[in-house]
């Protein structure tokens, strides 16, 4: 069965550090998002991206924060600075149809911010 | 904004227990989904409906868009069934605002 695939599984990085988390969608997908969850809490959307461009972003995704799709295959989310609070799980997502289509979620990528 | 409320927060069951968790939210959606997560934390797709009532295995799931109300109701619970349920609908375009789950515990 087709998967998004999400690398690393667990960083733990010093705050203002860069960080990449990189995801693989499902090949034929079109619609690609990053959603996190602070340990505890609800799931939250960060961004959508449709077409090699943003379709949607939250308050969250601040200019600390960019995605891209570099190659046609891997799809990145990129934290440029960490903060504390960007200590969370990220979880990338993927699916054929914008409003009709099942959503598939990677496992998450634990991000730890010290 | 599209207000996502869960219940129970939690819910303990006997193996073999029918258990239900109910999803209500506040405006007008294309369609409605239930998630279930891991005790590692990985989110799996149970269900998107946008009406009537679906059923995979022992899993069936309910919506009535008039009520704003959906249900996920589990027949024959198992241990294996324990993880969070959690409800999610779309606001204004495909993003998803997410309940804050309901975590089920199956005992043998």
């Amino acid at each position: 069965e087709p998967e998004v695939t999400q690398t690393p599984s667990h960083q733990v990085t010093q705050m203002g550090q860069e960080v990449i988390l990189r995801c693989v969608p499902i090949s034929n997908h079109l619609y690609f998002y990053w959603y996190r969850q602070i340990l505890g809490q609800k799931v939250e959307f960060l961004v959508s991206f449709y077409n090699n461009e943003i379709s949607e972003k939250s308050e969250i995704f601040d200019d600390q924060f960019s995605v891209e799709r570099p190659d046609g295959s891997n799809f990145t989310l990129k934290i440029r600075s960490t903060k504390l609070e960007d200590s969370a799980m990220y979880f990338c997502a993927s699916n054929k149809e914008q409003f009709t289509g099942e959503l598939f979620f990677g496992e998450g990528s634990r991000l730890t911010v010290l | 904004k599209n207000e996502v409320e869960q219940s129970p927060q939690n819910l303990t069951a006997q193996e073999g227990e029918f258990i239900t968790i109910n999803c209500s939210y506040s405006v007008g959606i294309s369609a409605l989904h239930w998630l279930q997560q891991h005790p590692g934390g990985g989110i799996v797709s149970l269900f998107m409906l946008s009406s009537g009532k679906k059923k995979h295995g022992r899993l069936i799931a309910t919506i009535n868009i008039q009520e704003k109300h959906s249900s996920l109701h589990i027949t024959a619970s198992h241990p294996r069934d324990s993880a969070v349920y959690i409800c999610a609908v779309p606001y204004n375009t495909d993003k998803l605002i997410f309940g804050t789950g309901t975590r089920l515990q199956v005992f043998p």
